[in-house]
Order: structure tokens, then C-alpha cells, then sequence
């Protein structure tokens, strides 16, 4: 079936750690890509977006994703995180083909940055 | 500026009975997208609308799941006969075109007693 694939239910790292969260898709053809956080007690924010070109994009509060077509993999990374990135991270894929709109998620990666 | 609204925050109600949800999106968004997030997973797809039609009702999981957009700008998912198994947070979004990055509410909590 296809899906969106988060490997990292929960990971946690010390203040100025880098971090890199896995995404992989199955879907074929044509997608969009994205990454949105939660914060606690708040909506999904959008982080950045992939829709064609620089497969490198880079998105609010240094984070920024690589898209690797041929891995289906779109990871997210930070060089250094802070204890306010303690939040819910959720890949999301929309696949263009077939005239779909809708975002298809990944479970979530619960990121707790310990002070 | 104005984010997208849902209203009531939490609901609790139930089993068997009805219950309507209420997204106002943004201002001047044509699409708007219902999802539905259980506890530990992501957000689900139920229904896309594209302007008051509804373009994909796919991801509505039975016919007790409707959901209407009648002026193209506020909509309302209605559960009729809702099951413990409904419980959960039913997320809006809205997009100012189809295909463009969603801007989301912060949700409806359900429980269904």
C-alpha cells in the first residue's frame, strides 16, 4: 500500500545537537513534499516545502529538508537544535498524480531537545 | 491576520448521537480539507472541497460521515449514529488554491462516551 514512513517515533537530544528525521514515501510519480510541526497545545504549522528544483529547501528556524528522488526520501535537519523545537513532526506527501489534493501524513516524530 | 477557526474545541457526547463540526477558513481560500487524527498517528484525509463542491470524499471512512460547504467558505462535517471508534480530532485546513501548502485549525477534540 502506499504510505509515508517516519522510522523515528521519538528521539531526543541535548541543546546544540544536530538533528536529521527520516521521511520515505512509496507513492510514484510527481509529488509535493512538506514538513509541518506541532507544537505543544498549538495547530501544524508548515516548516518548508519541496515542489520542484533545488531538491535542498530550506524553511523557518533553520530547519531544512533534502529531497532524494531516487531514495523516495525526504529527511528533515537542523545543525543545531533548541529546547523550543520540542515538538511533533509530521511528513507529508501530496502525489500529484491523478489529480490528488490532499495530504497523505506520516505517523510523527515526537522531539523532545533536553536543556 | 485570521487563521482557520474550528469550532466547538472539544466535544463530548454519546454514542448514537449526532454531531456537527464547524471549520471557517481562511479568508479567500478556495480549498478546504477535513482530517481526522487518532491518537499516535497522523492526519488522516476524509474530504476535499473545491469551493462549494466537494472534489474527493474518498477518505470518508462510512456513510455516516457528511460534510457540506454551501457558500464556498464555512463547512460542517455532520456524524450521524456516532460509535466510540469516531472518537478522535477532526483537523481543518484551507489552501488559497488546490495544491498549495495547507494552513490548518487547531482542531476539534471528539469523544464519543
Amino acid at each position: 500500500a502506499q504510505s509515508v514512513s517516519q522510522h523515528n517515533h521519538h528521539v531526543i537530544l541535548s541543546e546544540a545537537a544536530s538533528l536529521e528525521l527520516g521521511c520515505n514515501y512509496s507513492y510514484g510519480g510527481t509529488v509535493n513534499l512538506f514538513w509541518y510541526v506541532q507544537y505543544p497545545g498549538q495547530h501544524l504549522q508548515l516548516l518548508l516545502k519541496y515542489f520542484s528544483g533545488d531538491p535542498l529547501v530550506k524553511g523557518i528556524k533553520g530547519f531544512e529538508a533534502e529531497f532524494i528522488k531516487s531514495k523516495f526520501s525526504f529527511n528533515l535537519r537542523k545543525p543545531s537544535v533548541q529546547w523550543s523545537d520540542t515538538a511533533e513532526y509530521f511528513c507529508a506527501v501530496n502525489p500529484l498524480t491523478g489529480g490528488a489534493n490532499n495530504l497523505f501524513f506520516g505517523t510523527g516524530t515526537r522531539l523532545t531537545v533536553i536543556p | 491576520g485570521a487563521g482557520v477557526s474550528q469550532t466547538p474545541s472539544n466535544k463530548v457526547t454519546e454514542k448514537g448521537k449526532y454531531v456537527e463540526l464547524r471549520c471557517d477558513p481562511i479568508s479567500g481560500h478556495t480549498a478546504l480539507y477535513w482530517y481526522r487524527q487518532s491518537l499516535g498517528q497522523g492526519p488522516e484525509f476524509l474530504i476535499y472541497f473545491q469551493g462549494t463542491g466537494a472534489a474527493d470524499d474518498s477518505g470518508l471512512p462510512n456513510d455516516r460521515f457528511f460534510a457540506v460547504r454551501p457558500e464556498g467558505s464555512v463547512s460542517t462535517l455532520k456524524i450521524q449514529r456516532t460509535e466510540r471508534g469516531d472518537s478522535a480530532v477532526y483537523l481543518c485546513a484551507s489552501s488559497l488554491v488546490a495544491g498549495q501548502p495547507q494552513h490548518f485549525g487547531d482542531g476539534t477534540r471528539l469523544s464519543i462516551l
